[in-house]
């Protein structure tokens, strides 16, 4: 089944403690992203990659951290959490990436929600 | 980047009734999608119009595409209470791949 798995769903931790989140997916896709959530701000994206080793800053970048050193992962890396980073986090994958042809369909992985005491 | 919003932010009708959303966007785009949120949960995706495409039918969706005014509208025919949930459109220029996505529309379908 073509799917998008996120870990963990559920997260509670304290400020300035290092975590992970996981993004994993098994299409083959070159394009992934990761995404938060805030009540009335819609999807925000943080960083993007169009395919191993390229990463890039979406628009909310600042005190996140990712890395894509294999096709199938792109953890989203919070190196000292704050509370302003208590949020919804979704990471997505699609291909093809292309000027003319942009993305295809996105599949989005369950979310990951933070709360950051 | 491209930036999509939709319009109503919220929109509430009676089961059966229609439910017509509308998304404008700023710059030139290759395709434009239609996604769904139920509360809490992971988008899915919907619908994807292309730019050279005016018109699309997915089962009750129907999405039409009018890039002279750089708007789409999803219509959703005979609502279910099921259909209760955020609506977000996508617009994809594909030369710039920050994607930048509106607040949605909230739709309820009373029953």
């Amino acid at each position: 089944e073509a799917q998008v798995t996120q870990n963990p769903r559920y997260l509670i931790t304290v400020t300035g403690k290092k975590l992970t989140v996981t993004c994993s997916q098994n299409m083959n896709h070159e394009y992934m992203s990761w995404y938060r959530q805030d009540p009335g701000l819609g999807l925000r994206q943080i960083y993007y990659s169009m395919n191993v080793e390229v990463t890039d800053k979406g628009d909310v970048p600042e005190g996140y951290k990712v890395s894509r050193k294999e096709k199938r992962n792109f953890p989203l890396i919070l190196e000292s959490p704050s509370p302003n980073q208590t949020s919804l986090y979704f990471c997505a994958s699609s291909s093809p990436v292309g000027k003319r042809e942009g993305r295809e369909t996105q599949y989005f992985g369950p979310g990951t929600r933070l709360l950051v005491l | 980047s491209q930036q999509g919003e939709e319009d109503p932010q919220a929109l509430s009708i009676q089961e059966g009734e229609n439910a017509t959303m509308n998304c404008s966007y700023k710059t030139s785009i290759n395709n434009l999608q239609w996604y769904r949120q139920n509360s809490g949960r992971g988008l899915v995706h919907l619908i994807l119009i292309r730019s050279n495409e005016r018109e699309k039918h997915s089962g009750r969706l129907r999405v039409t595409l009018d890039t002279s005014k750089k708007s789409s509208s999803l219509l959703i025919t005979a609502s279910r209470a099921a259909d209760t949930a955020s609506y977000f459109c996508a617009p994809d220029g594909g030369s710039n791949y920050q994607l930048i996505w509106g607040a949605g529309t909230k739709l309820i379908i009373k029953p």
